[in-house]
């Protein structure tokens, strides 16, 4: 089945480090596809995080980082400030479906 | 400045009609795959449609096949979103977005606001 799955929320009090893992298929992480992530909060344009699965465009911290092995892929978030509050996706690309596949998202509060 | 604007977003009821569109500025549009992705209230991100270049290669989510109509052009450095036969649960925010080298989404639009309801 296409779908990334990622949990609803996480949790961290500032300067701790958390992370978001999002569990794809064969037909998408699996398969070879990249995984990007994404911040967005409501009201707002969702900003790219982490690109190719490990890269960071210009301008995000490197507090954020990612990873990929097999079927999963994480984001860690370390140095929490209070500002990371914020939605954060997972995305790839998925053959059965031949289009982009997000994941449920992931909730952070900064306790 | 290299940015998005979407416009077109409205109230409609259902079964009705919505033409959205995305100009694009400061890049070189034609040489962007584009997206649609909308937030549904209360949950994540899904896409809806891709456009290649030169709107050779097209694809759709299966909730809007048949139903939504993607288009470019590329003269005018513009998307568009034909959607027709509207269903309550179409009711959304909705972003373009443009597709850098493997599908991340690099440049994003503010999003339009499209509510399907009676």
């Amino acid at each position: 089945q296409s779908v990334l799955t990622q949990p609803p929320s996480v949790s961290g009090a500032p300067g701790q480090r958390v992370t978001i893992s999002c569990t794809g298929s064969s037909s998408n992480v699996g398969a070879g596809y990249d995984v990007h992530w994404y911040q967005h909060l409501p009201g707002t344009a969702p900003r790219l995080l982490i690109y190719g699965n490990i890269n960071r465009p210009s301008g995000v911290p490197d507090r954020f980082s990612g990873s990929k092995s097999g079927t999963s892929a994480s984001l860690a978030i370390t140095g929490l400030q209070a500002d990371d509050e914020a939605d954060y996706y997972c995305q790839s690309y998925d053959s059965s479906l031949r289009g982009s596949l997000f994941g449920g998202g992931t909730k952070l509060t900064v306790l | 400045e290299v940015q998005l604007v979407e416009s077109g977003g409205g109230l409609v009821k259902p079964g009705g009609s919505l033409r959205l569109s995305c100009a694009a500025s400061g890049f070189s549009f034609n040489t962007f795959t584009m997206n649609w992705v909308r937030q549904v209230p209360g949950k994540g991100l899904e896409w809806v449609s891709s456009i290649s270049r030169a709107s050779i290669y097209i694809e759709y989510a299966e909730s809007v096949k048949g139903r939504f109509t993607i288009s470019r052009d590329n003269a005018k450095s513009s998307m568009f979103l034909q959607m027709n036969s509207l269903r309550a649960e179409d009711t959304g925010v909705y972003f373009c977005a443009r597709d850098a080298k493997d599908y991340e989404m690099d440049l994003w639009g503010q999003g339009t606001l499209v509510t399907v309801s009676s």
